[in-house]
């Protein structure tokens, strides 16, 4: 159905080391959208995708739309404290309704 | 300035009362979306306006009413609170519905029922 399936779920790194999560679905995307929230704030929008096989750099971060359109991975190089936080994925489902879907989230601990 | 902004940041209220939380946005957006986020972090779409009228109505309660005075205001009515209320409510804007169109969020309204 419109599941995201977020993977992994939490991860616990060293400054310094690359970071790797993805989101897969049953269902076709017309988007994947890549938000980032700070304890107690609101989630803040880190990369949008709108074509498969789209592949989009905002500094430190790459995110990538599968060819499939099922499926999208977020990358994180050389990671720094401030990394920490809840990253979800999120997109619009094709011939769904206009709301926007949410992953699960993945936790990333940062150990400096 | 902030863009999306909602009030009150926290909310700590008994079951049964009736509470309002409000949500502006100052970015020209013409849609206007309620989230419910979880204990475990789930964000799920509760309701969205675009331009005043409500396009999206989840299966939400009827003690949660919305109400879009113009579309840069967007408010949250909940009656007689319960226990599985509590949770953290997100406002959020986009330019236009649809897949063309990212969210803003605002920073949450944390609502505590006892």
């Amino acid at each position: 159905g419109q599941q995201l399936n977020q993977s992994p779920q939490s991860m616990f790194i060293q400054e310094g080391e690359d970071v790797s999560m993805n989101c897969t679905s049953s269902s076709i995307f017309n988007t994947w959208l890549w938000y980032k929230q700070d304890p107690g704030e609101g989630p803040v929008l880190l990369i949008a995708l709108y074509k498969a096989g789209e592949l989009t750099s905002n500094g430190r971060l790459t995110a990538q739309f599968g060819i499939t359109r099922k499926d999208s991975f977020l990358n994180i190089s050389a990671s720094i404290p401030s990394d920490v936080g809840i990253y979800f994925c999120a997109g619009h489902v094709q011939g769904g309704s206009e709301k926007l879907v949410f992953g699960k989230g993945t936790k990333l601990t940062v150990n400096p | 300035d902030t863009a999306v902004s909602q009030t009150p940041k926290y909310l700590v209220t008994q079951m049964g009362n009736d509470k309002s939380i409000k949500c502006e946005q100052n970015l020209g957006h013409d849609t206007m979306y309620w989230y419910k986020q979880d204990s475990k972090k789930f964000l799920k779409i509760m309701f969205s306006y675009n331009n005043k009228e409500l396009i999206i109505n989840e299966t939400v309660p009827n003690r949660f009413s919305p109400k879009s005075p113009d579309k840069a205001h967007l408010n949250l009515h909940i009656n007689s609170l319960e226990l599985g209320d509590s949770a953290v409510y997100f406002c959020a804007s986009s330019q236009e519905p649809g897949y063309n169109s990212p969210l803003h969020f605002g920073n949450g309204t944390r609502l505590t029922v006892t």
